[in-house]
């Protein structure tokens, strides 16, 4: 079985630009959490969906965005990024987050703004 | 609002020591508590858990984990490190009541000496 995966692995963007990264979760999960991680830091959490609906938001501006699709992928956006935005974005996958099944995380893609 | 301290940022130990990384969290409520480890260049993997139960939790890899209520901890040990082990290692909590938001502390990074 796959795990979670996260495109792409890397990229490099502009200070303003605009920015989207994409997950697939485990097949049969259901929930897809976002997290930043600025190196040297733990990770942080940004969004939280289930069942395609947000069930919780953590402490980020309004630059940051997410959505989930009807086959439980998930998309994160970052809007006028800026230099503090670069770092590695993880997205974890579980089954049903209501009854703490384990998070399952993906390898994260590596956010460069330059 | 929960918190996680995670009281040594680096530890450096020699193959087949014994070791332990210490985590101290803050919660005003029951909580749940994890550690993940974190290997260059990729995703976290769940090393264990406690939910509830049996405070001395196992874990894969040989590690194991006491949780102190009384004290607000949950160390993770080792009695025989080796070189694989080299990791970043990260202690979180989570809310039994929310939907899995993880608070994760700074991480530890553990270097094993030959």
């Amino acid at each position: 079985d796959a795990g979670v995966t996260q495109s792409p692995t890397h990229l490099i963007k502009t200070r303003g630009q605009h920015v989207t990264l994409r997950c697939s979760p485990i097949s049969g999960h259901k929930s897809v959490s976002w997290y930043q991680q600025v190196l040297g830091q733990g990770p942080q959490f940004i969004f939280q969906y289930y069942e395609k609906e947000e069930r919780g938001r953590g402490n980020f501006p309004d630059r940051f965005s997410a959505r989930q699709f009807p086959n439980y992928s998930s998309e994160l956006n970052v809007n006028a990024l800026l230099l503090g935005d670069s770092a590695l974005y993880l997205c974890a996958s579980s089954f049903n987050p209501l009854m703490n099944t384990e998070a399952f995380f993906g390898q994260g893609t590596r956010l460069t703004v330059v | 609002a929960q918190s996680v301290t995670q009281l040594d940022s680096q530890v450096p130990v020699f193959e087949e020591a014994p070791v332990e990384l210490r985590c101290n969290y803050s919660s005003s409520v029951s909580v749940y508590l994890f550690w993940y480890v974190q290997y260059p260049n990729q995703g976290l993997q769940l090393l264990l858990k406690y939910l509830s139960g049996s405070t001395l939790v196992k874990g894969i890899n040989g590690f194991e984990a006491e949780f102190n209520k009384s004290q607000t901890s949950f160390h993770l040990r080792k009695p025989s490190v080796h070189i694989s082990d080299t990791a970043e290692y990260f202690c979180a909590v989570s809310d039994p009541q929310g939907a899995q938001k993880l608070v994760f502390g700074q991480g530890t990074r553990l270097t094993i000496n030959p």
